[in-house]
Formats: structure tokens, sequence, C-alpha cells
């Protein structure tokens, strides 16, 4: 069982190119969630989705843009990369609400 | 927005101390939930708090949730290094927010040997 899983690991931008981080969960959950987090902080939420086709914004979703097709698949797309988008990136997916989130083991991307 | 402000965001102890940290919100939450989190590593569930005064335990870690479920804490009794890590509260506030899961800033915890 291979849970959440994130592509790429590792990615360095360069300022103004695009990119998608691919996420896929193999655990039938409803619920996926896209979070950045900066060194020693705690995870913002950037989109998050109840459902195939159903997607929200998060506190930060500027830059930002999700799709919910499949149950399995919430890629992340980032269009003109800036360097305030440096960060980890983590997916995430639960059941249902007040059930446990499962992480991915995130994706580190350099904006330069 | 429903904020979760967590309290301290550093800590750092010696072996054997007792510790507690905060997490408090103005904003009721269906259940809040605390993660551990190690470097280079994704954040894992250690407790789900429902229900408001709920208290729950887990070996030396102690987490209740606030009467008007609004805040929680997590207090942790004779400290050792294998506790070091990045502790997260995550809150989701049911209703018409309902799979909105948003986190703390964290707590930093080192124990010293």
């Amino acid at each position: 069982n291979a849970g959440v899983t994130q592509t790429p690991k590792f990615r360095i931008l360069k300022i103004g190119q695009s990119m998608t981080l691919q996420c896929t969960q193999d655990m039938n959950h409803n619920y996926m969630y896209w979070y950045r987090q900066d060194p020693g902080m705690g995870l913002k939420l950037i989109y998050y989705s109840v459902g195939a086709g159903i997607t929200d914004k998060g506190e930060v979703p500027n830059g930002y843009n999700v799709s919910r097709s499949t149950t399995e698949d919430f890629p992340l797309r980032l269009e003109l990369a800036a360097p305030s988008q440096t960060s980890v990136y983590f997916c995430a997916s639960s059941y249902w609400d007040n059930t446990e989130a499962f992480f991915g083991q995130g994706t580190r991307l350099t904006v330069v | 927005t429903q904020l979760l402000e967590q309290s301290p965001q550093f800590l750092s102890i010696q072996e054997g101390e007792n510790l507690t940290v905060y997490c408090n919100s103005s904003s009721v939450f269906s259940s809040l939930q605390w993660y551990r989190q190690e470097p280079g590593e994704g954040p894992v569930l250690l407790v789900t708090v429902v229900t408001g005064g709920e208290v729950k335990k887990l070996k030396r870690l102690t987490f209740q949730f606030g009467d008007a479920r609004k805040d929680s804490s997590l207090h942790i009794t004779a400290a050792q290094p294998g506790d070091t890590g990045l502790y997260l509260c995550a809150g989701s506030a049911g209703g018409t927010s309902y799979g909105k899961l948003t986190f703390g800033q964290g707590t930093i915890l080192t124990v010293h040997p």
C-alpha cells in the first residue's frame, strides 16, 4: 500500500517558469490537500478538495491552481514561478472530517 | 479565517523535564489533531480530540480539548531526547468549512540529554 505519493522530490525552477507537482493516493480517500511549509514553520493550506470535481481555496492560493478529475489524483500547478514560492510542498489525504491525514514525502522546490 | 495560534514557538529543555504546548483559536473546531514531524518527513498523527473537555493519553503525552472546543494542549511528562521534533496542531471547523484542515505554526521541541 503506497499511501500518498508525490513527485518530484526536488526541483529547481527559474523565475517565470511553470510546473506541476503530482500527487496520487491509493487509499480511496475523499479529501485531499496541498500545503506549503517554510523552514521551521507550520503548514499553510494552499488548496483542498472534498471529492472529485470539487476544489476550494485555502489560506494561500495565489499563484497556484489545482484540479481533481479523479479520486486518486490532485495535481498542483504553479504558473509563473516566483522566489516567494520557494518552499517544501506537502500533499495529504484523509477519508473524512476528523480522520487522520496522511502525508506524502514532500517536494522541495527552489525558484531562482 | 480559522487561525490556530501555537505557543511557545520554540522549547529547549533537559531530559526529564515536563512541558506543555498550547493551541488556541477564536473559532470553534469540530475536532483538533496533534501531529509530530521529523526533519525531511511529512507530519504523522498523534491524536484526534473531538469532544469538548476530552482528555486523551498516549504514554507520556496527555492531550486536552477545551470545553468550548476552541483550544487544546499537549503535555509531555519526563521528556526524552526521542521527543525532539516539530509539534503541530490542526483543526477542522466542519459545517460549511468541512474538509478544510488548517495547521498552527508549530512548536519546535528540543530535549537535551
